[in-house]
């Protein structure tokens, strides 16, 4: 059971828009900076967004990243085959005093 | 560029140990904390252990603490991981990662991994 909630698994169609959500609590989310990876298949995790909604360089815009409260998100609009991956939000936790990730979602582009 | 390479994964029985390595390059190594993450087979991202720039800080998951030890060679510009008491709940893959230097945990660039498989 991770720590931050996420869906399992999400599906759209190309060049559509999806948002994936990730809950926490008080103690996580809603207290320190959310960061986004993704993972292609067979492939490691890399930085997708960082404090909420910032991209790294190299990072397609069609991403974004969005917090309130307790909850965030990350949005990818035009979606094409290539953002087919699993996604996963991590922020710090201060009860736990260590970083902690969400359980990942599975983009499907049908 | 940024290059991450994760070495030292095996298979070994329960009990046992290994040491994995992650030899970096292209940044100045000295100047970064660093991070160990393992991702068991078809699951999630699980946070291992932190060590700061300068080797002063150490962070443990609960699930290793005791067990594992995180170091650097600044020298060599490599970070290790001792793994001792080995279980079948530590199999996966071993990532190595950059922090971004930030106040809390940013994993900016990570290796490709190194597979560690312990069995009953």
């Amino acid at each position: 059971q991770s720590v931050l909630t996420q869906p399992p698994s999400v599906s759209e169609a190309p060049r559509q828009r999806v948002t994936i959500s990730c809950y926490g609590t008080s103690s996580n989310v809603g207290t320190n900076a959310v960061n986004w990876y993704q993972q292609l298949p067979g492939k490691p995790p890399r930085l997708l967004i960082y404090y909420d909604d910032l991209l790294p360089s190299g990072v397609s815009d069609r991403f974004s990243g969005s917090k309130s409260g307790t909850s965030a998100s990350l949005a990818i609009s035009g979606l094409q085959s290539e953002d087919e991956a699993d996604y996963y939000c991590a922020t710090w936790d201060e009860t736990l005093n260590a970083p902690v990730f969400g359980g990942g979602t599975k983009l499907t582009v049908l | 560029q940024v290059q991450l390479e994760e070495s030292g994964g095996g298979a070994v029985q329960s009990g046992k140990s290994l040491n994995l390595s992650c030899a970096a390059a292209g940044f100045a190594f000295k100047n970064f904390g660093m991070h160990w993450v393992r991702q068991a087979p078809g699951k999630g991202l699980e946070w291992v252990a932190f060590m700061s720039s300068d080797g002063n800080k150490q962070n443990y998951a609960d699930s290793v603490k005791g067990r594992f030890a995180i170091s650097r060679d600044t020298s060599r510009a490599s970070l290790h991981l001792q793994m001792n008491s080995l279980k079948p709940d530590d199999t996966g893959v071993y990532y190595c990662a950059r922090d971004l230097g930030s106040i809390r945990p940013i994993l900016e660039y990570w290796g490709r991994g190194t597979l560690v498989t312990v069995s009953s």
